[in-house]
């Protein structure tokens, strides 16, 4: 079974500083780890992917997020938070290929001038 | 990318009656698609997997005759909430996963959602 614990349901940032939002995960196989964004009554836009290549995933946006076993952590970071990267952001979990992913909880990110 | 429709994007209905959303996939066929439920403030809830041509399987909690799912083709799954009452308000997603994506990098393609809300 897998799952994902998003630590922090809400984040405040300032605009130019550093995102930082945290993601732990559980899976008894390798995992599939995504990132995904949600503006409010939309759907879900994929930020970024780890499939077992590289450790060091870089998506849209300047975002990327590097995915540590030893941790079994998958955090997402960007160096610089703009306006708006204001949004509520998933980090989701699959077992294997094609099959449904498992969400985590959520965290809403703020961003303030 | 590859798109997935839905449709309705909004509906408001009475309590009691049926509502029937529908998830495309526009530019490739899905053998497989899942239907996901958001409650306000909440993460994304899996209800069902929906395979063409078969019967969908249920996440456990999940009334299936209350959530009746339909993959008749390889680029339409829907999703009738049947005699709908207000805790059934909620924002449904699906998601379609492509038949002749052989990559193993298991991305879904997630529709736009559907706000349904039930007075």
């Amino acid at each position: 079974a897998q799952s994902v614990t998003q630590l922090g349901s809400h984040v405040s940032v300032s605009e130019g500083a550093l995102v930082l939002l945290r993601c732990n995960y559980s899976s008894s196989v390798p995992p599939y780890l995504f990132w995904y964004v949600q503006y409010p009554n939309q759907g879900l836009q994929l930020l970024l992917k780890y499939t077992s290549a590289a450790t060091l995933v870089k998506g849209i946006n300047g975002f990327e997020a590097e995915f540590k076993k030893s941790e079994t952590s998958f955090h997402l970071t960007k160096p610089s938070a703009h306006m708006s990267d204001a949004a509520e952001y998933f980090c989701a979990v699959s077992g294997q290929a094609g099959t449904a992913l498992i969400f985590g909880k959520g965290t809403t990110l703020s961003v303030s001038s | 990318g590859a798109v997935v429709s839905q449709h309705p994007s909004w509906v408001i209905c009475k309590s009691g009656t049926s509502v029937k959303i529908e998830c495309r996939s526009l530019d490739f066929q899905a053998t497989t698609m899942f239907w996901y439920r958001q409650f306000p403030k909440q993460s994304l809830m899996l209800m069902a997997t929906s395979n063409e041509g078969s019967k969908a399987t249920y996440e456990q909690g999940v009334e299936k005759d209350k959530f009746l799912i339909n993959h008749a083709s390889l680029t339409l799954s829907t999703l009738t909430v049947t005699s709908a009452h207000p805790e059934d308000s909620s924002f449904y997603i699906c998601s379609a996963r492509a038949g002749t994506s052989g990559s193993g990098t298991g991305e879904l393609f997630f529709g736009e959602g559907s706000r349904l809300t039930v007075l």
